[in-house]
């Protein structure tokens, strides 16, 4: 299958700091990208869907201004965090679907940390 | 969005099948059957897809039934790596063909 990598695997930040996490389709062409979170022993929530150089659609209940999604290009989007909390602590993953519509694949998360 | 149902966990002999329910009674008939399985700290691995006819791939074979209300993966010889958590999910068809993932079965093959 195809590769989507994501950076950092992990990151700690303080409270009030903002942080970004990478999304990268490695052998593909992303049209369509997606960003989920999940808590401990919790399923998977979607967050958004973004696609190449238009802005992001969020879910009901994310905050677009607490969360920026950039999809600059078709290798690239990223998730910044802004102004991060303890409670934003999750595993953040993205999703990265080609232009022929076929599965989606998924990065291997990014866990972050806010102390 | 059609929902899925699935159980909550289910237990299986390493070398054994694995058969994994799901029911969708509200797909449409544009609707895709997705599986995903999820190991502990990593992202989601996708195994199969399917429409209306039976698939099958070299991880799992994907039986769906005639009125597509339910269907069942099916691992032939399951390994303990295959302890995850399987999500059934039915693809939204329109807009952006979001994923979007219910609880899942926690899955637990043992020696």
């Amino acid at each position: 299958g195809a590769v989507v990598s994501q950076h950092p695997s992990w990151v700690i930040c303080k409270s009030g700091t903002s942080v970004k996490i990478e999304c990268r389709s490695l052998d593909f062409q992303a049209t369509t990208m997606f960003w989920y979170r999940q808590f401990p022993k919790q399923s998977l929530m979607l967050m958004a869907t973004s696609n190449e150089g238009s802005k992001a659609t969020y879910e009901q209940g994310v905050e677009k201004d607490k969360f920026l999604i950039n999809h600059a290009s078709l290798t690239l989007s990223t998730l910044t965090v802004t102004s991060a909390h303890p409670e934003d602590s999750s595993f953040y993953i993205c999703s990265a679907r080609d232009s022929r519509n076929t599965e989606a694949f998924f990065g291997q998360g990014t866990r972050l940390t806010v102390v | 969005d059609a929902k899925t149902t699935q159980p909550t966990s289910m237990d299986c002999a390493e070398g054994r099948a694995a058969n994994l329910p799901c029911n969708h009674s509200t797909i449409s008939g544009n609707e895709y059957v997705y599986w995903y399985r999820q190991i502990h700290s990593q992202g989601p691995q996708y195994i199969i897809h399917g429409l209306k006819n039976n698939e099958t791939n070299e991880m799992a074979s994907l039986i769906i039934t005639e009125d597509r209300k339910s269907s069942t993966l099916i691992l032939p010889h399951a390994t303990l790596r295959d302890t995850a958590v399987y999500y059934c999910i039915v693809r939204v068809e329109t807009g952006f063909q979001k994923l979007v993932f219910g609880t899942g079965t926690r899955l637990l093959v043992s020696p």
